[in-house]
């Protein structure tokens, strides 16, 4: 099946700093990214969607101003938590649905554990 | 709006034990069911899905049937194995969501040998 890669797996940072979280399609085209948070033994949240060489959208209570995404090929999307606080540490998840498999498959990076100290 | 619950692990089980994990799902109209799994350093992958209802997804021995009248798909194996061991998410997509994906908890499931 489809491959998706994020990089880096964890990342630890000091509070005011910024992280930038890529996720790639390895072998296919990804005209759509859907980026997700998890709280530990909670559900995936849907933070928003981005599309290539457009603007992403946000899902209600997400800011975008701190959660900025690019999404400007078709294999690279990257999530930047601006000045990150403890309160953002997290587990980003981003997926990709496919256009070559069934309509409703999606392939799933493996994940980034934020942690801010 | 829409949500999914699913019990909450973690389920321990020994080596072909029949492993049952309970998901009910709130939405509007007829939504697309799906249970995800991810392996340990893994993303998500598609484990099974069924579109309507009385339709049964089947995977690699797991089995789930879509139960309108009890809202519910829940997931079912007759006999688990160690490389069961997993985190197991039940999900919807309504119809007019595109890929959107609702997800519930997620159940971390253990075999032990």
């Amino acid at each position: 099946g489809a491959v998706v890669s994020q990089h880096p797996s964890w990342v630890i940072c000091k509070s005011g700093t910024s992280v930038k979280i890529e996720c790639r399609s390895l072998d296919f085209q990804a005209t759509t990214m859907f980026w997700y948070r998890q709280f530990p033994k909670q559900s995936l949240m849907l933070m928003a969607t981005s599309n290539e060489g457009s603007k992403a959208t946000y899902e209600q209570g997400v800011e975008k101003d701190k959660f900025l995404i690019n999404h400007a090929s078709l294999t690279l999307s990257t999530l930047t938590v601006t000045s990150a606080h403890p309160e953002d540490s997290s587990f980003y998840i981003c997926s990709t649905p496919t256009g070559g498999f069934s309509y409703n498959e999606q392939f799933f990076g493996p994940g980034t554990r934020l942690t801010v100290l | 709006g829409n949500s999914v619950t699913q019990m909450e692990g973690p389920v321990t089980l020994s080596e072909e034990a029949f492993l049952t994990i309970n998901c009910t799902y709130t939405a509007t109209g007829y939504p697309s069911l799906f249970w995800y799994v991810q392996y340990p350093g893994e993303g998500l992958q598609l484990l099974l899905k069924a579109t309507k209802a009385d339709d049964k997804g089947s995977n690699k021995g797991f089995e789930a049937t879509y139960r309108k009248e009890t809202t519910s798909f829940h997931l079912e194996k007759g006999s688990v194995q160690v490389s069961d061991s997993a985190v197991y998410f039940c999900a919807l997509r309504p119809k007019a969501a595109g890929n959107k994906l609702t997800f519930g908890g997620g159940t971390r499931v253990l075999v032990k040998p």
